[in-house]
């Protein structure tokens, strides 16, 4: 499977802040997501990463608050904008199809 | 939406006992996969089930696809400590892009030497 990393894997953010997460793929890949994991919950899937194309969000995320970009087949990146305490949570990002899909380790992110 | 509910929430026992983690919903999915997910890390893929009814076995751990592919067992053999973590279930929707996942909200598995 494709090996994939994040960056930063952990940070502490003031509020009303920005911070930009890096995934990168050690191998092409079509479909990279992201997903959202608060504390004690599950993994949400925000949105699908294209490739030259704006990316596909889900109900509940929007573009203004975590703009994405794919500009190749092995890299992607979430920036969570203007912060708030509600934002803290785990992002992943994977890669693969519905059957298949591989998890980076997580970005730990800490709004105070 | 399409719901999964995971059950129990927490789990703990000792070394060697056998335990079963229940995923259950009220919709069909294509598939169902398994993941185990440990502190500081992403969810690791263990199974993937896709036919109604099927069994896979990975080592002591047992995955079952509800015959009509709405629910999903877990069933672990004589656990070990080395089996602590985080066990998610996610369902494939049916009739969607071959991309979309739920989740279910994990069980808590602590084995205790």
């Amino acid at each position: 499977s494709a090996v994939i990393s994040q960056k930063p894997s952990r940070d502490i953010c003031q509020r009303g802040t920005s911070l930009t997460i890096q995934c990168q793929v050690d191998s092409q890949v079509t479909m990279m997501f992201w997903y959202r994991q608060q504390p004690g919950q599950s993994l949400t899937l925000i949105a699908t990463a294209n490739q030259g194309s704006e990316a596909t969000y889900e109900s509940g995320f929007v573009i203004d608050k975590f703009p994405i970009s794919r500009p190749n087949l092995t890299f992607s990146t979430l920036t969570v904008s203007n912060m708030s305490p509600e934002d803290s949570s785990i992002y992943l990002c994977s890669v693969g199809t519905g059957r298949y899909q591989h998890f980076g380790d997580g970005t730990r992110l800490s709004i105070l | 939406t399409q719901l999964l509910e995971q059950s129990p929430q927490f789990l703990s026992i000792q070394e060697g006992e056998n335990l079963t983690v229940y995923c259950n919903s009220s919709s069909v999915f294509s598939s169902l996969q398994w993941y185990r997910q440990e502190p500081g890390e992403g969810p690791v893929l263990l199974v993937t089930v896709v036919t109604g009814g099927e069994v896979k076995k990975l080592k002591r751990l047992t995955f079952q696809f509800g015959d009509a592919r709405k629910d999903s067992s877990l069933h672990i053999t004589a656990a070990q400590p080395g089996d602590t973590g985080l066990y998610l279930c996610a369902g494939e929707h049916s009739g969607a892009g071959s991309y979309q996942l739920t989740f279910g909200k994990g069980t808590k598995l602590s084995v205790i030497p």
